[in-house]
């Protein structure tokens, strides 16, 4: 396999349900990032990992828990959602260095519905 | 705090060209990322622009004017699959691609 894979694609969960989002990259990148995309809004940043610690966490709910166990790995557990948390969840990765890594490589994306 | 603005759609027919303009205000600036996503697909990257002037890759092409704070993306003898959107991204952290601000995205539909 190459590139960022995620699963599961399709994801049904009731609010009190427990579930994880898994997210594989193949390429080697020192960074990690997790996005949620919601019907008519901008790819929103939730977390970012550089070399395996999390260096960002923008204001998201304690409902997400992001953990890296290593470089090529990332979850999202998620724990009482609520409907608007609804979306598609989308997970990246870039190499970074000193000038570069403007590239960000995206996964298909996990569609989350939460009843 | 960081803001893009892009057209939400533009329709034109196979073989011709468009233009996606983005203009933004943000608070630091790095460079300027155009991505492509189709439906229920995963954004990529199309292009990237950390100078001012025009960046070529094929059929695609994006320009940016720093002291404009404008950039646009160029897509030239236009396809069917083209059809998508299309998202410019601005960079104001000189690390971290993911620390980028997405636009809204522009849905360009291509008509036979």
């Amino acid at each position: 396999e190459t590139g960022v894979t995620q699963t599961p694609r399709h994801l049904v969960m009731g609010m009190t349900n427990k579930k994880s989002l898994k997210c594989e990259q193949h390429l080697g990148h020192n960074a990690m990032y997790w996005y949620k995309q919601s019907a008519k809004k901008p790819l929103e940043l939730m977390f970012v990992y550089s070399l395996e610690e999390r260096v960002e966490n923008n204001s998201v709910p304690s409902r997400f828990s992001p953990e890296c166990p290593n470089s090529s790995h990332l979850f999202l557990h998620l724990h009482t959602l609520q409907p608007e948390d609804s979306a598609l969840y989308l997970c990246a990765s870039s190499q970074e260095a000193a000038g570069r890594g403007e590239k960000l490589f995206f996964g298909s994306g996990t569609q989350l519905s939460v009843l | 705090g960081q803001s893009l603005e892009q057209p939400s759609e533009v329709t034109a027919v196979e073989g011709a060209i468009v233009q996606i303009n983005c203009t933004y205000q943000t608070s630091g600036f790095y460079g300027l990322s155009w991505y492509q996503q189709h439906d229920g697909g995963a954004p990529t990257f199309l292009s990237y622009n950390g100078l001012d002037g025009l960046e070529e890759t094929g059929r695609f092409s994006s320009f940016l004017s720093r002291s404009d704070s404008y950039g646009y993306l160029l897509l030239q003898e236009l396809q069917m699959k083209d059809s998508a959107s299309y998202f410019c991204a601005v960079r104001d952290h000189r690390t971290n691609a993911g620390k980028s601000t997405f636009g809204d995205g522009t849905t360009l539909t291509v008509k036979p």
